[in-house]
Order: structure tokens, then C-alpha cells, then sequence
């Protein structure tokens, strides 16, 4: 098993650029999240997923968009980069929410 | 307003000491989380607990429900124990994060 993976690992974007960070899990898992983490500060959660077709926002949705058409893919979209973004980005899947979370290696995103 | 607090926010210690991780929360809970972020970032759960006491090789994990308090422990601590202890609480409709406790063993 892969378990949750992430790709890129690190990006660069300018501002206003769009990008998709991808997240994949091979785990049968049906609650997958996607968490951004910040110096200082406790992970936050962005969106989250209970299941494929159904997402919603989570504590900082802002500037993100996401879609679960697959039980392993939930990718997360940024609309239009600001620097605000610059974060590292953390998906993660769970059997059900609130169970052990499986977290992905992470995507380091930089926002010039 | 910080839903979960943890101490100390720097830690080190040398090889072979007992270290202790404190972790309040102030939100009614359904389960309490231990993670691990290695040096390199990746994040590893190390225990889920809803009451008592959980181990795990060195690791000791323990809840106080009513003083909404928890602690982990490692015992005989390693250089390879070095790493970010993060402290996560589940409401039963959310995850609350600690801002985590930067562990540093010396050889």
C-alpha cells in the first residue's frame, strides 16, 4: 500500500496563477481532508470530504476549491494564488471522521 | 482563543530521560489524538484515546477526561525520538490542533 500520497512536493506560483495540489489514497477510505499548516499555528482544516460526490468547507475555505468524484482522489485547487496561500499543505484519510488520520508527505507551496 | 494548549512548546533532553508532553483542551471531546511530525514534515498518528491509558513500545499516552487534560510520555528517550508532538482533540464535528512541542534528544 502507498498509503496517501502527494504530489507536487514543492511548488513555486506567482501571484494570480492557478494550480491543482493532487492527493491520492489507497486505503478504501472514505473520509479524506486537506489541512494547511503555518509557523505558529495548529494545523486548519480547508475542506473535507465524507465520500465520493460530497465535500465541504472546513475552518479556512477561502481561495480553494476541491472535488471528490473518486473514492481515492481529492484534489485541492487554488483559483487564483496570493501570497496570503503560502503554506505547507497537508492531505489526509481517515476510515470515518474523527477515526486515526493517515497524512500525505506534504506540498510546500510558495506564493510570490 | 486556542481550543487546545500544549506545553512545553520547546523541549530537550538527554538520551535515556523520561520526557512528559501536556496537552488541555477546552471544547467537549469524543477522542483525543497523539501525531508525530518528523524533521523532514511527514506526520504519523501515534495514538487515539477516549479514556485511560494507551502504550506503544516507549510511548505512554494518558486522558483525564474530567480535568480535560492530557499527557504523553516517552520513556528511555532516543535521539531518533526528536521530532514535533502535536496534540489534536475531536469534537465529534471537528478536529482542534495544537500548535505542537518541539522535542530535541541529545545524544
Amino acid at each position: 500500500n502507498a498509503g496517501v500520497t502527494q504530489t507536487p512536493k514543492f511548488q513555486v506560483l506567482k501571484t494570480g496563477q492557478s494550480m491543482t495540489l493532487q492527493c491520492a489514497q489507497d486505503m478504501n477510505h472514505e473520509y479524506m481532508s486537506w489541512y494547511r499548516q503555518d509557523p505558529g499555528m495548529g494545523l486548519r482544516l480547508i475542506h473535507y470530504s465524507v465520500g465520493a460526490g460530497i465535500t465541504d468547507q472546513g475552518e479556512v475555505p477561502n481561495g480553494y476549491n476541491v472535488s471528490r468524484s473518486t473514492t481515492e482522489d481529492f484534489p485541492l485547487r487554488l483559483l487564483s494564488a496570493a501570497p496570503s496561500q503560502t503554506s505547507v499543505y497537508f492531505c489526509a484519510s481517515s476510515y470515518s471522521k474523527g477515526t486515526q488520520q493517515y497524512f500525505g508527505p506534504g506540498t510546500r507551496l510558495t506564493v510570490t | 482563543k486556542n481550543e487546545v494548549e500544549q506545553s512545553p512548546q520547546n523541549l530537550t533532553a538527554q538520551e535515556g530521560e523520561f520526557i512528559t508532553i501536556n496537552c488541555s483542551y477546552s471544547v467537549g471531546i469524543s477522542a483525543l489524538h497523539w501525531l508525530q511530525q518528523h524533521p523532514g514534515g511527514g506526520i504519523v498518528s501515534l495514538f487515539m484515546l477516549s479514556s485511560g491509558k494507551k502504550k506503544h513500545g516507549r510511548l505512554i499516552a494518558t486522558i483525564n477526561i474530567q480535568e480535560k487534560h492530557s499527557s504523553l510520555h516517552i520513556t528511555a528517550s532516543h535521539p531518533r525520538d526528536s521530532a514535533v508532538y502535536i496534540c489534536a482533540v475531536y469534537t465529534g464535528n471537528q478536529f482542534y490542533f495544537g500548535t505542537g512541542t518541539s522535542l530535541t534528544v541529545i545524544p
